[in-house]
């Protein structure tokens, strides 16, 4: 059984289109999380959510915006999609909003912006 | 604000042989380290991690991995490894950032294991 996972694996756009990637786990967790994975493999969070609610928001445009329908999903959608947003996205959900919690990543979504 | 070094950015070891992969953290309280591996196309997988106590932490695979206060690092090491160990590897420390809480995570070293 798959504890998180992300669709599409695979995502190719052109510049200036609008494009979401969803997000599911059925550990029961109350937190998920959103990382980027830039090319040189950089990990960085940009958003995590607890029960619902949005509890990390680092500095990511306005263009992201995170959707929690329930708490057992986290779907990203990306306006206006540049070429600097190529990357590798991927969710992660974990017991409690506890940094000491771990983690459970899913096998991420590379996203492509020609 | 909380950082972590990994100063290797690639290692090459023959199966076999023992590892030592090297992280230094920057953290003003107490830090809580961790190590994930990241198979290729897979996700992150946690190995080990510290909060506090006995400062050598077991984790899974065989591998372990020593906090050194004195030193600000959290070096992850297996005594023999096995082709499957190629990977890219990766240490965070968590903490607070303003009121939340996350993980900073390093840039990873990526691990080539020869037959």
């Amino acid at each position: 059984d798959t504890a998180v996972s992300q669709t599409p694996k695979y995502l190719v756009t052109q510049m200036g289109n609008d494009k979401s990637i969803k997000c599911e786990q059925n550990l029961g967790h109350d937190t998920m999380y959103w990382y980027k994975q830039d090319s040189k493999k950089f990990l960085k969070i940009m958003f995590s959510y607890n029960n619902k609610e949005l509890i990390i928001n680092e500095t990511v445009p306005n263009r992201f915006s995170p959707k929690s329908p329930d708490k057992a999903h986290l779907n990203l959608h990306i306006n206006s999609l540049e070429l600097g947003d190529s990357a590798v996205y991927f969710c992660a959900s974990s017991h409690s909003g506890d940094f000491t919690d771990t983690q459970y990543f899913g096998p991420g979504t590379r996203l492509t912006v020609l | 604000a909380q950082s972590v070094t990994q100063p290797d950015i690639h290692i090459t070891v023959s199966e076999g042989a023992s590892l030592e992969l090297r992280c230094n953290y920057s953290y003003g309280a107490t830090p809580y380290l961790f190590w994930y591996v990241q198979s290729p196309g897979q996700g992150l997988q946690l190995l080990l991690k510290y909060f506090s106590g006995d400062t050598l932490v077991q984790g899974i695979k065989g591998f372990e991995a020593e906090f050194k206060r004195s030193q600000s690092s959290f070096n992850l090491r297996k005594p023999s490894v096995h082709w499957s160990d190629a990977a890219e590897y990766f240490c965070a420390v968590g903490g607070s950032g303003g009121s939340n809480y996350k993980l900073t995570f390093g840039k990873g070293t990526l691990l080539t294991v020869n037959p």
